[in-house]
């Protein structure tokens, strides 16, 4: 049963830039031609989702597209999110989520547990 | 981007009672290629992160109650619970995946009333 498990730093400073990191576990990343997506919720609110990896392809909302970033490490078997020049409206639980296309391409059938992330200084 | 409408945001139903949450898109979603509607239902309870329920509007995913039911077409969309069990007090969620970006409801919350 594959596992995801978001990793980075609960607090990031107004304009830096946001790192987070998801681990797979029981699966390589590189098998099943799977999308590797983060998602966000912010708090008490509704999700948003930011963007996928697909193999080397990426695709992102247009609300973020100009910010986002997510790379592989096939040697780690982690996928990245990176979103630069964060303000107090990036501050949100983000979430890994794997799709496998077996629920229809764009549906997330596994989920990391979430991480929470604060923008302040 | 595709906007998706959930009514109620909260609905409190008694134990054994049908609880209905509706979803609408703002266009349609049916691939008529294929004629599957890219119509997906979560469910996420405090402290958790979402869990699939149904795909395609009305498969439920492996392991899921059946007392859990999707149906609609087109622009909208229900998902049923015929017999509300205490387990199923959660905030419940359709995301449209027909096109990029994906985008989800804004949420229903179910209670027990």
């Amino acid at each position: 049963q594959v596992q995801l498990q978001e990793s980075g730093p609960g607090l990031v400073k107004p304009s830096q830039t946001l790192s987070l990191t998801c681990t797979v576990s029981g699966g390589s990343i590189n098998s099943g031609g799977s999308y590797w997506n983060w998602i966000r919720q912010h708090p008490g609110r509704g999700l948003e989702w930011i963007g996928y990896v697909y193999y080397s392809n990426t695709h992102f909302s247009p609300s973020l597209k100009s910010r986002a970033t997510i790379s592989v490490d096939t040697s780690k078997n982690q996928f990245s999110l990176n979103l630069n020049s964060v303000t107090a409206a990036d501050t949100a639980v983000y979430y890994c989520a794997r799709d496998t296309g077996a629920s229809g391409i764009g549906s997330f059938d596994f989920w990391g547990q979430g991480t929470l992330v604060t923008v302040s200084s | 981007d595709i906007v998706m409408t959930q009514s109620p945001d909260s609905l409190a139903v008694s134990l054994g009672e049908r609880a209905t949450i509706n979803c609408k898109s703002s266009q349609s979603i049916l691939n008529s290629s294929n004629n599957k509607n890219y119509l997906t239902w979560y469910q996420q309870k405090p402290g958790q992160p979402p869990k699939l329920l149904i795909y395609w509007a009305s498969t439920r995913e492996s392991g899921v109650p059946d007392r859990f039911s999707g149906s609609g077409s087109g622009t909208d969309f229900s998902l049923t619970i015929s017999s509300l069990q205490a387990e199923d007090v959660a905030v419940y969620y359709c995301q449209q995946n027909h096109n990029l970006p994906y985008t989800f409801g804004q949420g229903t919350k179910l209670e027990i009333k």
